[in-house]
């Protein structure tokens, strides 16, 4: 069975321009998440999907990221227009249910460089 | 809200030597806790796991404990190799996000030398 795949794995773009991560949940899971490294700092939850629908949102940084989970299937999160301080390691995480014993499944992660 | 405090790194290690990681937490109500590795050029996986208080999650020869008077989840291994040369990540989910989402400390390298 596929994991949680991210693509690209990295991404280097100038400053004011927009760039598209996306992510591929392992099939069947109707949770999809999206957290960020910041340069060494701790793992930051930006949002969760359920399905289609945005249940939490309340990590998102600022209106210049955009997050889509069309048909409930893959997800993209879009950053127009990058700032500096967006460089990071943003991650995908997936899982099949909610819960006390919940285990999510990451991605190995898109490295995005803004410069 | 809820946070993960963990130990600065990078922690250096000759192989076979005894591994600790600290880890400390403030939650809600009974969190779950977790620890996370990412190795070299790979996602975050998880490594082990502990859901109520006095659980000891353990895999691949590492083991950590949910001490809820201490508030802590210290992740331990005998003998480290360097195969176990990674970043780990201390979690929790708690009740006060309906165990939705992971938050995570700073992460601690570890880097093991033959």
């Amino acid at each position: 069975e596929a994991g949680v795949t991210q693509f690209p794995s990295h991404s280097v773009i100038e400053k004011g321009q927009t760039v598209t991560l996306r992510c591929d949940p392992i099939s069947g899971h109707d949770n999809l998440y999206w957290y960020r490294r910041v340069m060494g700092k701790e793992i930051k939850f930006l949002l969760h999907f359920v399905k289609e629908s945005k249940q939490d949102e309340s990590g998102m940084p600022n209106n210049r990221f955009l997050a889509e989970r069309t048909g409930g299937t893959y997800s993209t999160l879009k950053v127009q227009p990058a700032e500096l301080e967006d460089s990071g390691v943003y991650f995908c995480a997936s899982s099949p249910q909610l819960g006390v014993n919940t285990e999510a499944f990451f991605g190995q992660g898109t490295r995005l460089t803004v410069v | 809200g809820d946070s993960v405090t963990q130990m600065e790194g990078p922690v250096t290690l000759s192989e076979e030597a005894f591994l600790t990681i600290n880890c400390t937490y403030t939650a809600t109500g009974y969190p779950s806790l977790f620890w996370y590795v990412q190795y070299p050029g790979e996602g975050l996986q998880l490594l082990l796991k502990a859901t109520k208080a006095d659980d000891k999650g353990s895999n691949k020869g590492f083991e950590a404990t949910y001490r809820k008077e201490t508030t802590s989840f210290h992740l331990e291994k005998g003998s480290v190799q360097v195969s176990d040369s990674a970043v780990y990540f201390c979690a929790l989910t708690s009740v006060g996000t309906g165990f939705q989402k992971l938050v995570f400390g700073t992460g601690t390298r570890l880097l093991v030398s033959p």
